[in-house]
């Protein structure tokens, strides 16, 4: 049962428009939340994060929303740029040591953004 | 760059062959992590060392064998695979296992293909 959820494999903008990407948990006990950016043949590498005592961390360009009540976190992208076009993940983690997994960071399936010149 | 460095960058191998995968990392981390990406899956945890010593080891078959020799290296070594044990192998390292506000650094993965 997936525990981080991104719904949408792939999104598409054009270039200087919003791009919002969505992700929805299940478990109540994670605690901090982080997007990741992955480019074809390379690693994902980190792209901002937010701690769940916040509903709100910016970053230049990059803003994540965090609704508790929703189990819901969004990443927003003003303005897009082609080079932004890559696939993001979700991650969240949980504070305690929910079955044996503390610290640990559970990923989304990912969501393909494609900005278009 | 990261400061992770995973090879080879792709491996093909079969089934009846043994080989080994190889992570370094120079960022002075105390955690090491193994990840695989199969198509359409989330990333997958499958182990986790910590001050050399293996912390976590999520259900991951015996033909997988890890081993951290020092807090810089990794290694994930396989034998025997299976056809669906092709995927992305990501290595990833952080500097304390201790906390859950902690970021990790990615390698840039082996793409690994069992025939």
């Amino acid at each position: 049962d997936q525990q981080v959820k991104q719904n949408s494999p792939s999104l598409s903008v054009q270039e200087g428009r919003i791009s919002i990407l969505n992700c929805d948990y299940t478990n109540s006990m994670f605690d901090y939340f982080l997007w990741y950016k992955k480019y074809p043949a390379e690693g994902p590498t980190f792209l901002i994060s937010i701690s769940s005592i916040k509903d709100k961390n910016e970053d230049g360009r990059f803003t994540v929303f965090l609704n508790k009540s929703a189990k819901h976190l969004s990443l927003h992208i003003v303005p897009s740029q082609p080079g932004d076009s890559a696939v993001y993940f979700c991650a969240a983690s949980a504070r305690a040591n929910y079955g044996g997994s503390q610290g640990n960071l559970i990923f989304g399936k990912g969501t393909k953004l494609s900005v278009k010149p | 760059e990261t400061g992770v460095t995973q090879t080879p960058r792709h491996l093909v191998m079969g089934m009846t062959n043994k080989k080994s995968l190889k992570c370094e990392q120079h960022l002075g981390h105390n955690a090491m992590y193994w990840y695989k990406q199969s198509a359409k899956k989330p990333l997958e945890l499958m182990f986790v060392y910590s001050l050399e010593e293996r912390v976590e080891n999520n259900s991951v078959p015996s033909r997988f064998s890890p081993e951290c020799p020092n807090s810089s290296h990794l290694f994930l070594h396989l034998h025997t695979l299976q056809p669906e044990d092709s995927a992305l192998y990501l290595c990833a390292s952080s500097q304390d296992r201790r906390t859950t506000n902690e970021k990790l650094f990615f390698g840039s993965g082996t793409q690994l293909s069992v025939l």
